[in-house]
């Protein structure tokens, strides 16, 4: 079965351009999580949504980043403008909540971001 | 804000050695506790999970020894082998929601 799928797997791009991140969870979940990591502060949770619905933000930075979940098959996460301290590595995870396994994420191999 | 410390940053242990990771926390509504595994350019994967009403788990070389009390808990890895060298994280979830927080993790290098 497929993983978690993240595009791009990497991304360069220039201090005030928008960048926008994609995942695809597995199918069948209904929990999807972005995270950010980075030496300095490791793994920080930015948003995860609920059945599509975003249920906890409070880890987005600012007005520049945004998370949609359109249908259960698709996120987006978006920068705009970036900023060379976002760069980092987005992780996408997926869950399936009230399940056997709760609790446990699959996560995807993560887009890497660097603002020059 | 950290709600879950981890210890040390780094470790080294030869081959055949034990590994020990230790996490604290503070907040008493958490109620899964997960350790997770992750290798270079990988996404982190789950290795071993605990809740608190045990205070111990083990599944082949990985144990995880939880207090309660002390709001501690750990993970040992038994006769380390250089394919555990990877960055371990532990987690906490609080009861009634899905959102994983992460301790700082610690990166485990172990030599042949």
């Amino acid at each position: 079965d497929a993983g978690v799928i993240q595009s791009p797997r990497h991304e360069v791009t220039e201090m005030g351009q928008e960048v926008t991140l994609r995942c695809k969870p597995i199918s069948g979940h209904n929990s999807l999580f972005w995270y950010r990591q980075t030496m300095m502060r490791g793994l920080e949770l930015l948003i995860y949504f609920n059945n599509n619905v975003p249920i906890d933000d409070s880890g987005m930075p600012e007005d520049r980043f945004s998370a949609k979940m359109p249908n259960a098959s698709f996120s987006t996460l978006k920068i705009q403008p970036s900023e060379p301290r976002d760069s980092a590595v987005y992780f996408c995870a997926s869950s399936l909540t009230g399940g056997p396994n709760t609790g446990e994420l699959f996560f995807g191999e993560g887009s890497r971001l660097t603002v020059l | 804000q950290q709600q879950v410390k981890q210890s040390p940053q780094s470790l080294i242990v030869q081959k055949g050695g034990i590994s020990i990771i230790n996490c604290a926390y503070e907040n008493t509504a958490f109620d899964y506790f997960p350790w997770y595994q992750q290798f270079p350019g990988k996404g982190p994967a789950l290795l071993i999970a605990i809740r608190p009403d045990v205070s111990e788990k083990k599944e082949g070389r990985f144990t995880i020894s939880f207090n309660k009390s002390a709001k501690q808990f750990s993970l040992h890895i038994m006769d380390s082998q250089p394919g555990d060298s990877a960055t371990y994280f532990c987690a906490a979830i609080p009861g009634g929601y899905n959102k994983l927080i992460f301790g700082a993790g610690t990166r485990l290098a172990v030599h042949p």
